[in-house]
């Protein structure tokens, strides 16, 4: 089975600070996906990253980046110099286009991440 | 460039009542996939839509049913509301191109069921 775990259910730093955010997923398959949403207080999912499990390459964009590894299952999301309007639920998710999901995206819970002025 | 939307924003039903909610995808995408998201919770995926028919179907019982339109936007209807119906209902467009896809789901802003 198909499975997301985001440990940290809240997360509070002050402006600034660095923050990384946890993600372990668990599946059976070889080929899988997998993504970053960030859902601000309007309530619509932005998309962040997709990685395939092919590419274990870290990747940073601006302020953002991420650090995929198949050894741990896990695929964790850090900020740098975290500002105001970072402020959100991040959610990891998991897609696997041949497996039980087949395509579409198996959730974690979210981390809710609070950045203080 | 029209991102994914949807409507109502909110809505406020009571017990056993029937609901439809409406989404437009984003221009150039022809998959549709409807997500329930529960308070504090994440996204539970409800069903796939591609070619005017359910491609895929998450642990929803049949209480939640849907269709896509030949313009592929899509309806998600949702009968004998229960208290455990209010959620968020989130839609998320995709291109395909008739394969399963892993490509990146964009989503609207979303509908807030409130079941009374």
């Amino acid at each position: 089975a198909q499975k997301v775990t985001q440990a940290q259910t809240e997360i509070s730093v002050v402006e600034k600070e660095d923050v990384t955010l946890d993600c372990v997923y668990e599946t059976r398959d070889t080929t899988y996906y997998l993504f970053w949403y960030k859902q601000p207080p309007s309530g619509e999912l932005v998309f962040l990253i997709r990685r395939n499990s092919f590419d274990e390459q870290n990747e940073i964009s601006g302020r953002y980046s991420w650090n995929f590894q198949k050894s741990t299952s896990s695929f964790n999301f850090t900020i740098t110099a975290s500002q105001v309007v970072d402020s959100a639920v991040y959610f990891c998710a998991l897609s696997d286009p041949y497996g039980g999901s087949q395509g579409n995206l198996i959730f974690g819970k979210g981390t809710k991440l609070s950045v203080k002025p | 460039d029209a991102g994914v939307t949807q409507s109502p924003t909110h809505l406020i039903k009571t017990r056993g009542q029937q609901v439809t909610l409406r989404c437009s995808p984003k221009s150039g995408h022809d998959t549709v996939s409807w997500y329930q998201q529960a308070l504090g919770q994440g996204p539970q995926f409800i069903f796939q839509y591609y070619e005017e028919e359910e491609r895929q179907r998450g642990n929803f019982p049949d209480r939640f049913s849907g269709h896509q339109f030949p313009n592929y936007s899509s309806e998600l209807n949702v009968n004998a509301l229960l208290l455990g119906d209010s959620a968020l209902y989130l839609c998320a467009s995709s291109y395909s191109g008739g394969r399963i896809s892993y490509n990146e789901q964009f989503f609207g802003p979303g509908t807030r069921l409130t079941v009374l």
